[in-house]
């Protein structure tokens, strides 16, 4: 099965700088990488996905870049504010079947934000 | 944003009292999913429907079951809740789609109380 890899599990960063969060992942079959940011008490959201045939995605101050050979993703947060600090997921899915919809989730990153 | 509910918000039981906790949607989404949420980890996945076909994932506790009725509500029954099942238990939805990686959507979550 899907196994992935999330670094680091804690990043604190200064207001204005660029956060960076990295996700490995085994199996090549995967197709669709999500981020989800949970914010305390709160669901997860998706904040941006990248599929296995685009490179790089970007959405405003937030990018995903993907490269399928070396099996990484990585999210790239410009600019960062306070209301960026939250715990980050990411996610893959393995294409098609049943499994097709099942997200494996990395073991999350929280990112502080300091004013 | 009420697109996928869940309730109680919060739910106090005691150790080995039966516990239901639901989740509605309204999305018309063919798939539901429940997942179990402790402190600083990743959503762990109990089980999901595809329209009414139940998919167990192996690890679930025989403790947890779940029915879903129709397409808008999936319930989860915890049948003798013990003090390590005290979690954050989130349901999420999604479109199977024919390629694989539907965005999951999210509710806010039940956090269950064991006591």
């Amino acid at each position: 099965g899907e196994n992935v890899e999330q670094h680091p599990s804690t990043l604190s960063v200064q207001e204005g700088d660029s956060a960076v969060i990295k996700c490995t992942y085994s199996d090549s079959a995967s197709n669709y990488f999500p981020w989800y940011k949970q914010e305390l008490g709160k669901r997860p959201q998706l904040i941006i996905d990248i599929r296995s045939n685009v490179g790089e995605k970007k959405d405003q101050r937030i990018a995903v870049t993907l490269n399928k050979t070396a099996k990484h993703f990585s999210l790239h947060i410009t600019e960062t504010q306070p209301e960026d600090s939250a715990v980050y997921f990411c996610a893959a899915t393995p294409k098609g079947g049943n499994a097709g919809n099942m997200l494996t989730f990395g073991g999350g990153t929280r990112l502080m934000v300091k004013p | 944003d009420a697109m996928v509910i869940q309730n109680p918000r919060y739910q106090v039981t005691q150790f080995g009292k039966p516990v239901t906790l639901s989740c509605s949607q309204t999305l018309n989404h063919n798939v539901m999913y429940w997942y179990q949420q402790k402190s600083s980890q990743a959503p762990k996945l109990l089980f999901h429907y595809y329209d009414k076909d139940f998919n167990n994932e192996a690890d679930t506790p025989d403790n947890f079951q779940s029915r879903r009725p129709n397409t808008s509500f999936c319930f989860l029954d915890i049948r003798s809740p013990g003090l390590g099942d005290a979690a954050m238990y989130l349901c999420a939805t999604s479109r199977r789609l024919a390629g694989g990686g539907g965005e999951q959507y999210f509710g806010p979550g039940t956090r269950l109380t064991v006591t």
